[in-house]
């Protein structure tokens, strides 16, 4: 059983650019969670999402940033128009059927760097 | 409002002498807790969990952690630091009643001096 996977590892993209991060959660895991991770600074909780449903997106930012998890497929986290201030490590987490993020298995990340 | 505080951002101790990396919590009850470690390019991993059973948690890597609920700390320690320790830790605690997202500390990096 692989753990999460997200991909890719490394992102670099210029101003104004879209980002496209990619989550798939362990195998019989319906829920995913999305953090972001800021230089020198603890990880914040973004979105939380069930098989195609947003439960709670209170971190998301307002504008440019969504999240998706389709009923096949990974997760998806989009950055649009990227700026200098969205480079970071984005983390995906994923948990079984109860929900309980405190139960999730984190991936290895994807680090952003916007030139 | 749940919320961790980790008080130091670095510690750096000798090989093979013990460590502390504090956190202080404020709950308006007493929270499940948790500590996750990251090693440099590596995902998070849960290092050991509190939930209102024994107030002395035991984790892997011989890291323990002492729930304090007078003092409002949870603590992280080992009796002996070795190399392959250092990482960045956080302190965790859930949001919510069913936990549906979890607040992490600001994180403390451990370095391990030979």
């Amino acid at each position: 059983n692989a753990g999460v996977m997200q991909n890719p590892r490394h992102l670099v993209r210029r101003r104004g650019q879209e980002a496209r991060l990619r989550c798939s959660p362990m195998k019989g895991h319906s829920h995913v969670y999305w953090y972001r991770q800021l230089p020198e600074e603890g990880l914040k909780f973004m979105v939380y999402l069930q098989k195609e449903n947003i439960i709670d997106e209170s971190g998301m930012p307002k504008e440019r940033f969504s999240a998706e998890f389709p009923k096949e497929g990974p997760s998806i986290l989009r950055i649009q128009q990227v700026v200098r201030g969205d480079s970071a490590a984005y983390f995906c987490a994923s948990s079984p059927d109860r929900g309980y993020a405190t139960e999730a298995f984190f991936g290895q990340g994807t680090r952003l760097t916007v030139v | 409002a749940q919320s961790v505080t980790q008080l130091d951002s670095h510690v750096s101790v000798s090989e093979g002498t013990p460590v502390l990396l504090r956190c202080n919590y404020s709950s308006s009850y007493s929270p499940s807790l948790f500590w996750y470690v990251q090693h440099p390019n590596k995902g998070l991993q849960l290092l050991l969990k509190y939930t209102s059973a024994a107030t002395l948690v035991k984790g892997i890597n011989g890291f323990e952690a002492e729930f304090k609920k007078s003092e409002t700390s949870f603590h992280l320690t080992k009796p002996s630091a070795h190399m392959s320790d250092a990482a960045e830790y956080f302190c965790v605690v859930p949001l919510g009643s069913s936990a549906s997202k979890i607040i992490f500390g600001s994180g403390t990096r451990l370095s391990i001096r030979p």
